[in-house]
């Protein structure tokens, strides 16, 4: 069955900018969490989508949003874009909460903030 | 709080060598999950496994074997005979029962298997 799907793969913004990001979960899964990383950071938990409702959030500034629609995809934007923003945002879909089964990665979206 | 650390940034080993990656977590939770991620060059995290608490069974997928040890809160992961196909970052990660979905990852392991 197809995988987790993100798009764009690759995009560059200039400062203050914003942007929105896409994810197509695996058929069948109802949550998806989105990821930030960095070489600086690593992997941070940015937050969890279930069922349409946001069900968890990291320690990220409100100009990191998300949604998830009714069909289960997500987008996640970031508004005013500052170049510390600048990373792989990577997507993960599973069948039921994030918080016992394993998670499926999408390869990412990098964004390069200039 | 949680933690996963990974000490080893990086490692470097000949073909067909054994390799061992440490992990190491602090959590104040009774119930938890500990998983292995790999990311190849790719992009995408992996699935590797799943252990919960209150399983300490270590677990052998071929030439994967998985080591848990709650008296040093450690899971560690050994490659028997790598491969060049190994090479790869790999990442330990925990998720406490209290953090909710919150997957904590450790800083990653990056792993050159060289021909």
């Amino acid at each position: 069955k197809a995988g987790v799907t993100q798009t764009p793969r690759y995009l560059i913004k200039t400062r203050g900018q914003q942007v929105t990001l896409s994810c197509s979960p695996i058929s069948g899964h109802r949550s998806v969490s989105w990821y930030q990383q960095t070489p600086g950071q690593g992997l941070q938990f940015l937050f969890e989508y279930f069922s349409e409702t946001q069900r968890n959030k990291g320690n990220f500034p409100g100009r990191f949003s998300g949604r998830q629609f009714s069909n289960s995809r997500s987008e996640m934007n970031v508004s005013t874009l500052e170049l510390g923003d600048s990373a792989l945002y990577l997507c993960a879909s599973s069948k039921d909460r994030a918080n016992t089964g394993e998670l499926f990665f999408g390869e990412g979206s990098r964004l390069t903030v200039l | 709080a949680q933690k996963v650390t990974q000490a080893q940034t990086e490692i470097s080993v000949v073909e067909k060598e054994d390799v061992t990656l440490d992990c190491v977590y602090e959590t104040r939770d009774t119930t938890y999950y500990l998983f292995w991620y790999k990311q190849p060059p790719s992009g995408e995290l992996v699935f590797l496994i799943r252990r919960n608490s209150f399983d300490e069974q270590n677990e052998i997928s071929g030439r994967y074997s998985w080591n848990f040890q709650k008296s040093t809160s450690s899971f560690n992961f050994t490659i028997t005979a790598s491969q060049v196909v190994d090479s790869a970052v790999y990442f330990c990660a925990l998720r406490g029962y209290s953090s909710a979905s919150k997957i904590i990852f450790g800083s990653g392991t990056r792993l050159s298997i060289r021909p």
